[in-house]
């Protein structure tokens, strides 16, 4: 258990669905991040947000949509998705992302295929 | 962002030490060297981090080559549980924020029993 809680786990959708994942985190940290992992690919920043302001947008396709309403809650709002969107979406924390010898915590994860 | 060169494969047995190099020949002097591990069906897991000298918890042990080019994970006695893929990563500090880390493909460690 890492403090970092990801829902839900799996999730199936079609082309046209509007679908959202949510992320919350019990570690009292005020940055959050998203990443994508596709298959046999590292890792993908998409999104960090640092005190509820987002400080980086890693050239993400606007049918991915960030949220974040407070320090400990990330969503990931999806519509209008392709199947080459299917991957492994992981949300992590940490205390303050301006700080380059912090610790993240990643969650285990949203395995999400795209029909 | 400077980057990292790694092995995409190791393998070790289980109980005897491991040694996972790392290069990164264009570290800058503000650069943070940080380890991460990824289990199967798991998020990415911190592992240890360092700037300029060796590094000890109690997961593993970081050594820093003394011109900062190079560095090694050392796992001191593997199980099977550390069957994973490391991950060594540069965190540069620009001044304006770290933001988020940057993995690479990192080296998949396997460990006979």
């Amino acid at each position: 258990e890492t403090g970092v809680t990801q829902t839900p786990r799996h999730l199936v959708m079609g082309m046209t669905n509007k679908k959202s994942l949510k992320c919350e985190q019990h570690l009292g940290h005020n940055a959050m991040y998203w990443y994508k992992q596709s298959a046999k690919k590292p890792l993908e920043l998409m999104f960090v947000y640092n005190f509820k302001e987002q400080t980086e947008n890693n050239s993400v396709p606007s049918r991915f949509s960030p949220e974040c309403p407070n320090s400990s809650h990330l969503f990931l709002h999806l519509h209008t998705l392709q199947p080459e969107d299917s991957a492994l979406y992981l949300c992590a924390s940490s205390q303050d992302s301006s700080r380059a010898n912090e610790k993240l915590f990643f969650g285990s994860g949203t395995q999400l295929s795209v029909l | 962002d400077a980057k990292t060169t790694q092995p995409n494969s190791m393998e070790s047995n289980e109980e005897e030490p491991v040694h996972l190099p790392c290069n990164h020949s264009t570290i800058s002097g503000t650069d943070y060297i940080h380890w991460y591990r990824q289990l199967p069906s798991q998020g990415p897991e911190y592992v240890i981090h360092g700037l300029t000298s060796n590094v000890n918890n109690r997961m593993a042990s970081l050594a820093i080559a003394e011109d900062r080019k190079s560095s090694t994970l050392i796992l001191h006695r593997a199980t099977l549980r550390d069957a994973a893929v490391y991950y060594c990563i540069l965190r540069p500090y620009s001044g304006g924020g770290a933001d988020g880390l940057t993995f690479g493909k990192g080296t998949h460690l396997i460990i006979q029993p």
